[in-house]
């Protein structure tokens, strides 16, 4: 069974500052990976996804993840914060299996805390 | 950009009433919807999963028969909930799919925030 392990649940960045959110994943075929962000009573937006080829995405809000085979990780960095980054993160795994694309399976979720 | 619009965005019902949302592809042919709950300050957990035309598949623990799904077209998918009670106040979110998208194609709704009194 896939799965998903996001171990910090609340992370404190002071503005300016890089991010580095850490997601580990278990699946069974080849993984699609996704990060998702969500704000407070919204729904999510995709901030990037990784499915093949070049290992390290570029995404939306200058943010970029890095896929590591080996490790089985899926980091989300930002060089640099906004207090507009203030959200919850979460990591989701996702693949094809023979009757089709697999719902997402997601992880807890980081709470990000951008500090002035 | 594909878009998913799901209605209502909140709603509040009486326990043992049965509430409907609605989840619609606007821009494009949803071959796949997928339903998903979160609690309060909790991930989001896969209910089911429904092709156009045919049966839900309801993950392990969900009750097919409180959640009653109908994706009766191409662009649109119901989530029933049944004689709610106040466990089943939630975040319900919608996500679409086309067959013809690209790898990875969901397109999440606005979700929809149900209160059971």
């Amino acid at each position: 069974a896939q799965s998903v392990t996001q171990p910090d649940i609340h992370i404190t960045v002071s503005e300016g500052a890089s991010l580095e959110l850490r997601c580990n994943y278990s699946y069974g075929a080849t993984p699609y990976l996704f990060w998702y962000v969500q704000s407070p009573g919204q729904g999510l937006q995709l901030l990037l996804k990784y499915f093949s080829g070049d290992t390290l995405v570029q995404g939306i809000k200058g943010f970029e993840a890095e896929f590591k085979r080996s490790q089985s990780s899926f980091n989300l960095r930002k060089p640099s914060v906004h207090w507009s980054d203030a959200a919850e993160y979460f990591c989701a795994v996702g693949g094809y299996s023979g009757g089709g694309a697999d719902g997402l399976t997601f992880g807890k979720g980081t709470h990000l805390i951008i500090q002035p | 950009g594909a878009v998913v619009s799901q209605h209502p965005s909140r709603v509040i019902c009486k326990s043992g009433t049965s509430v409907k949302i609605e989840c619609r592809s606007l821009d494009f042919q949803a071959t796949t919807m997928f339903w998903y709950r979160q609690f309060p300050k909790q991930s989001l957990m896969l209910m089911a999963t429904s092709n156009e035309g045919s049966k839900a598949t309801y993950e392990q623990g969900v009750e097919k028969d409180k959640f009653l799904i109908n994706h009766a077209s191409l662009t649109l998918s119901t989530l029933t909930v049944t004689s709610a009670h106040p466990e089943d106040s939630s975040f319900y979110i919608c996500s679409a799919r086309a067959d013809s998208a690209p790898m990875g194609g969901y397109t999440f709704g606005s979700g929809t925030r149900l209160t059971v009194v």
